[in-house]
Parts: structure tokens; C-alpha cells; sequence
């Protein structure tokens, strides 16, 4: 079964561009998280949506940061303009909510590894 | 506020070693779910386990097994026998009733070196 995917698996840009990272979460999933992982502040929840539609965007950093999710097997990550601190790497992940319970497990990307220089 | 502490930064052992990995968590909530996650040097991060609150009973996965004790609000992992493969960062992580259950937060992780 394919996992959650994620591209470019590395990026390499120059600060002020625009970067673009996207995603596709395993099929059938209702959730889709954007995680970031860097050493300072390890792994910290950005966004996430339920079916398609933002729930809690409090983790976005500021407003050079935004994440859509057009329909329920793609979503994209938009940092504008990038700066070297950006520098990190995002993971996209998903999971499926169950009815009446939850502790859902979310899987993971491998991750896009971003370096802004 | 929820709070997930992994005081262990980093551990070394020798092959065939077995290993325990701490976890200490923190929250308000009486319905809670605990889990544990491997990043392996390629970068990604494996699931290994979800523990809700309400099971205690410990849990053996092969070499892996999980102690799970709510009054030291703990949820340590150890690794029986261990290999060069199991080397890796290892998180734990908490999600809660009041939060949907949506939102993850990891602990700061432990980095385990297995040697030959």
C-alpha cells in the first residue's frame, strides 16, 4: 500500500523565492497534518485539515507560511518568501478519524528537506 | 497544557544489549493516547505503537516490548537483544481527548547508537 508521499524530497533555494512543497496522503484518509522538524524546536504541528478544510492553523509560523488542501489527495505547503531560517524539514502526514474513539494514528511522509541559503 | 519528556538525549550500546527508553508525559486529560516513533538516519518517521489510557497492559512486539504505568505517568520502550538496525531516533508523543486527538506532540526524542 503506498504511504503518505511527499515532494520534492529535497530542495535547495535561495532566500526570497518561493517554495512549494506537496503532498499526497494515504487513500481514504480524512486528516492531513504538515509537521515541521528542526533542532531548535524538534517537531512542531503547523496545519492540519479534516476533509479538506483547515482546522488549526495556530502552528504556522507567520504569514509567509500557507497550506490548501484543493481535494482530499493533494496538498501543498507554500512558504513566500523563504528565508534560511525556514530551513528544516517538513513532514507531511495523515490519518483516519474513527467514529466514537480516537488516538488515530497519523503516518508520515518521508519528509522534504528544505535548505534556504 | 500537554508535555511529553524524554530526558535520555542520547544512548550507546553494544549489540545484544537491551535498552530502555524513557517517557514521561503530562496532561489534564483522563482520555489520552500515547505513541512511539523511530526516525532511522534516512529521515522518516515509522510508527511503532498508539497505547490508549484506559490499557495499561504492557506489550510485546518481538524485541520490542512498552511498559505503560499511569502513576508515574509513564511509557517506556525497551528494546530486548538489540541490533546495529535498531539505531535511530526515537520519539514519544501525546495526543488528547480535549484536542480532538488530533494534535501530536512529541517529546524531544532519544537518539539510540547500537554498535557492533
Amino acid at each position: 500500500d503506498a504511504g503518505v508521499i511527499q515532494s520534492p524530497r529535497h530542495e535547495v533555494t535561495e532566500m526570497g523565492q518561493e517554495v512549494t512543497l506537496r503532498c499526497k496522503p494515504i487513500s481514504g484518509h480524512d486528516y492531513l497534518f504538515w509537521y515541521r522538524q528542526t533542532m531548535m524546536r524538534g517537531l512542531e504541528l503547523l496545519i492540519y485539515f479534516n476533509n479538506n478544510v483547515p482546522i488549526d492553523d495556530s502552528g504556522m509560523p507567520e504569514d509567509r507560511f500557507s497550506a490548501k488542501m484543493p481535494n482530499a489527495s493533494f496538498s501543498t505547503l507554500k512558504i513566500q518568501p523563504s528565508e534560511p531560517r525556514d530551513s528544516a524539514v517538513y513532514f507531511c502526514a495523515s490519518s483516519f478519524s474513527i467514529r466514537g474513539g480516537g488516538g488515530n494514528t497519523i503516518y508520515f511522509g518521508e519528509g522534504s528537506w528544505l535548505t534556504v541559503v | 497544557a500537554q508535555k511529553v519528556t524524554q530526558a535520555q538525549t542520547e544512548i550507546s550500546v553494544v549489540e545484544k544489549e537491551d535498552v530502555t527508553l524513557d517517557c514521561v508525559y503530562e496532561t489534564r486529560d483522563t482520555t489520552y493516547y500515547l505513541f512511539w516513533y523511530k526516525q532511522p538516519p534516512s529521515g522518516e518517521l515509522v510508527f511503532l505503537i498508539r497505547r490508549n489510557s484506559f490499557d495499561e497492559q504492557n506489550e510485546i512486539s518481538g524485541r520490542y516490548s512498552w511498559n505503560f504505568q499511569k502513576s508515574t505517568s509513564s511509557f517506556n520502550f525497551t528494546i530486548t537483544a538489540s541490533q546495529v538496525v535498531d539505531s535511530a531516533v526515537y520519539f514519544c508523543a501525546l495526543s488528547e481527548w480535549g484536542e480532538g486527538f488530533q494534535k501530536l506532540v512529541f517529546g524531544t526524542g532519544t537518539r539510540l547508537l547500537v554498535s557492533p
